[in-house]
């Protein structure tokens, strides 16, 4: 079955404590860009990636860092989160290209960071 | 810069009733516009999407959306609600010749 996976779902942490989200897509996709949600303010994107070894910053990367060693994977890394690092992230891919083909999102992870 | 501004964070509707979801949009150039669903504990999924080809896209699960560039809008519209058409609706907005690094969204109209 075709799917992004996202771990863990939850995850609740205190201020400094380094930890890490994962993100595997199965698809063979190139594209693969991290997002955070938060109330009133809809999907802003953190991080995105356009092949291995290529990243860019998106909209919002301040306190965030990501790596694309390989092709399946993009964690989303928080060195020392804060608490207005509390949100709901969503990793999404997609083939690379500009016909703009259909994201293919996880289930989310939702962060508490106290 | 491109931007999605959609009106009204809460739509309330009876089963049974047309669906309207706002959404305007601002680009510089010509855009890709699309709408995503977002139900309960899941990630979005696409319903339809605006590529230049027809002004008027249909989507999954009896969605609909007409790209009207005079009035910078893409309205999302059902005919009929029904209970299983409840979830969050994201209107995104893309530069043309770019793919989706360049995706932006809106703030969600929860229905």
């Amino acid at each position: 079955e075709a799917q992004v996976t996202q771990n863990p779902r939850y995850l609740i942490t205190v201020t400094g404590k380094k930890l890490t989200v994962t993100c595997s897509q199965n698809m063979n996709h190139e594209y693969m860009s991290w997002y955070r949600q938060d109330p009133g303010l809809g999907l802003r994107q953190i991080y995105y990636s356009m092949n291995v070894e290529v990243t860019d910053k998106g909209d919002v990367p301040e306190g965030y860092k990501v790596s694309r060693k390989e092709k399946r994977n993009f964690p989303l890394i928080l060195e020392s989160p804060s608490p207005n690092q509390t949100s709901l992230y969503f990793c999404a891919s997609s083939t690379a290209g500009t016909e703009n083909s259909p994201l293919h999102f996880g289930n989310g992870t939702r962060l508490t960071v106290t | 810069a491109q931007s999605v501004t959609q009106l009204g964070s809460h739509v309330s509707v009876s089963e049974g009733a047309l669906v309207l979801l706002r959404c305007n949009y601002s680009s510089s150039v010509p855009p890709y516009l699309f709408w995503y669903v977002q139900y309960p504990n899941q990630g979005l999924q696409l319903l339809l999407k605006y590529t230049s080809a027809a002004t008027l896209v249909k989507g999954i699960n009896g969605f609909e959306a007409e790209f009207k560039k005079s009035e910078t809008s893409f309205h999302l519209t059902k005919p009929s609600a029904h209970m299983s058409d409840a979830a969050e609706y994201f209107c995104a907005v893309s530069i043309s010749n770019f793919g989706n690094e360049k995706l932006t969204f809106g703030t969600g109209t929860r229905l």
